[in-house]
């Protein structure tokens, strides 16, 4: 298995509403992400998890609630989000590590997120 | 800190003329790069990467780069585009010993029949 799996590909939500954001991966991977990517614009990091351990916050709303419960699965919860916090949500994993040959992203093809 | 450029918001080609996409980065030692590709309402695809060795490197789908030190640059090159490379394109700099992989602004390929 090669794969990022990540469900829902879409959801719609309301401003007071709590859903979850899934992402599972079986390649071993031990380090995995949350990037948000608005329309026409690069992914940009929200979260880093490093051996189910989280090692990175670029500064998110705390509104935006990650969860690692186990190396192969990554969870996203949301709670009062805004208008503004529609896009593209997507997850990437990696072997970390310094060595070169583990150094590659796998992305998974994202979900997209509407808040009204 | 890491940065990427890609100066060419949108480029369009006719189908079967070549194509290439410039990317500059800025970082203190060697860099791990890569380009990605990002068809509409997807996610990211790793097209090819460069860490060390060759300077040029081979991606998949006929695509190559190459790493430029002197011109801090790695571009992407094909030498004969197909309607299906119509996407969004990615250059991406990582760090030898970190985390985050940082993106540039992507550039917007459109391909005419």
């Amino acid at each position: 298995d090669t794969e990022v799996t990540q469900t829902p590909k879409h959801l719609v939500m309301g401003m007071t509403n709590k859903k979850s954001l899934k992402c599972e991966q079986h390649m071993g991977h031990r380090a995995m992400y949350w990037y948000k990517q608005k329309a026409k614009k690069p992914p940009e990091l929200m979260f880093v998890y490093s051996y189910e351990k989280l090692s990175i916050n670029e500064s998110v709303p705390s509104r935006f609630s990650p969860e690692c419960p186990n190396s192969s699965l990554l969870n996203l919860h949301l709670h009062a989000l805004q208008p503004e916090d529609s896009a593209l949500y997507l997850c990437a994993s990696r072997l970390p590590g310094q060595g070169a040959t583990n150094y590659g992203y796998t992305f998974g093809s994202g979900t997209r997120l509407t808040v009204v | 800190a890491q940065s990427v450029t890609q100066p060419d918001i949108h480029i369009t080609v006719s189908e079967g003329a070549s194509l290439e996409l410039r990317c500059n980065y800025s970082y203190g030692a060697t860099p791990y790069l890569f380009w990605y590709v990002q068809s509409p309402g997807q996610g990211l695809q790793l097209l090819l990467k460069y860490f060390s060795g060759d300077t040029l490197v081979q991606g998949i789908k006929g695509f190559e780069a190459e790493f430029k030190r002197s011109q801090s640059s790695f571009n992407l090159r094909k030498p004969s585009v197909h309607w299906s490379d119509a996407a969004e394109y990615f250059c991406a700099v990582g760090k030898a010993a970190g985390n985050k992989l940082t993106f540039g602004g992507g550039t917007r390929v459109l391909v005419k029949p």
